[in-house]
C-alpha cells in the first residue's frame, strides 16, 4: 500500500549512543520530512529536505540531523541519545511540484527505545 | 508543540453507529487534512479540505471546516470494526513553503465494537 519504506522497524539503544534511521521514498517524491511521535501524542515535525537540502525545521536540537540522497532515500541521525528520544520516527514524502497541496505519504515508522 | 486539540480523546461505539470527532487549530491555514493510524504504525491520508471549502465527502467520510471558529469535524458513517484506529487532524500553514510540514493534533482513539 505505501510507497515509503523505513528501516529498522524496531531498535534499542542506550543513552549517549547515536542512531541512524533510513527511509526510501516513492520515485519522484522529491520532498521528504521526518516526524517524531511520542506514545499517545500526535506526530511532531522534525525537518524536511528538498533536493538534498534541508529547507524547514521544527523545534528540535542540532543533534537531530538528516540527509537526502538523489535516489529518493534519506536518513535521520540522532546523536547523544536521551531517554526522551524514545518514540516512533516517521518518514513522509511528497511530490513537491504540482497543486501545492501537502498530502504526505508516510512510512510505517521506526520505533526507537532508549534505555 | 501541537497545533490544537482533538475531541474526544477516545470514542467507543458499536458497529453501524456514526462516529464524530472534532479538531481545533490555532493559526491561519491553507488546508486541513485527516489521517488515520493503526496501532502505532504509519499514517494514512484520508481526506483534505481547503480553507475556502466548508464541507467535503469521500465515501463514508464527511469533513466540515469552520475557519471562523478554527475548527473541523470528521464524521464516519455506518462504522465498521475495521475503522478502529487513531485519527489525527493536520494543518498546513497559510503562505508557508514547508510543503512537508504538517502540524498534527493529539488524535482521537476510535474503537468500534462488532
Amino acid at each position: 500500500e505505501t510507497g515509503v519504506t523505513q528501516s529498522p522497524t524496531h531498535l534499542i539503544k542506550t543513552r549517549g549512543q547515536q542512531v541512524t534511521l533510513r527511509c526510501s521514498s516513492q520515485s519522484g517524491h522529491n520532498t521528504v520530512s521526518w516526524y517524531q511521535q511520542a506514545l499517545g501524542q500526535g506526530p511532531q515535525f522534525i525537518f524536511q529536505y528538498y533536493r538534498e537540502e534541508e529547507n524547514g525545521r521544527g523545534n528540535f536540537p542540532p543533534r537531530f540531523s538528516g540527509l537526502q540522497f538523489p535516489n529518493y532515500s534519506s536518513e535521520l541521525n540522532v546523536n547523544a541519545l536521551e531517554l526522551d528520544d524514545s518514540a516512533l520516527y516517521l518518514c513522509a514524502s511528497r511530490f513537491r511540484e504540482g497543486s501545492g497541496a501537502n498530502v504526505l505519504t508516510f512510512g510505517a515508522g521506526s520505533r526507537l527505545t532508549v534505555l | 508543540s501541537q497545533q490544537g486539540e482533538e475531541d474526544p480523546q477516545a470514542l467507543s461505539i458499536q458497529e453501524g453507529e456514526n462516529a464524530t470527532m472534532n479538531c481545533s487549530y490555532k493559526t491561519s491555514i491553507n488546508n486541513l487534512q485527516w489521517y488515520r493510524q493503526n496501532s502505532g504504525r504509519g499514517l494514512v491520508h484520508l481526506i483534505l479540505i481547503r480553507s475556502n471549502e466548508r464541507e467535503k465527502h469521500s465515501g463514508r467520510l464527511r469533513v466540515t471546516l469552520d475557519t471562523s471558529k478554527k475548527s473541523s469535524s470528521l464524521l464516519i458513517t455506518a462504522s465498521r470494526a475495521a475503522d478502529t484506529a487513531s485519527y489525527f487532524c493536520a494543518t498546513g500553514d497559510a503562505g508557508g513553503t514547508s510543503y512537508g510540514k504538517l502540524t498534527f493534533g493529539q488524535g482521537t482513539i476510535l474503537t468500534v465494537h462488532p
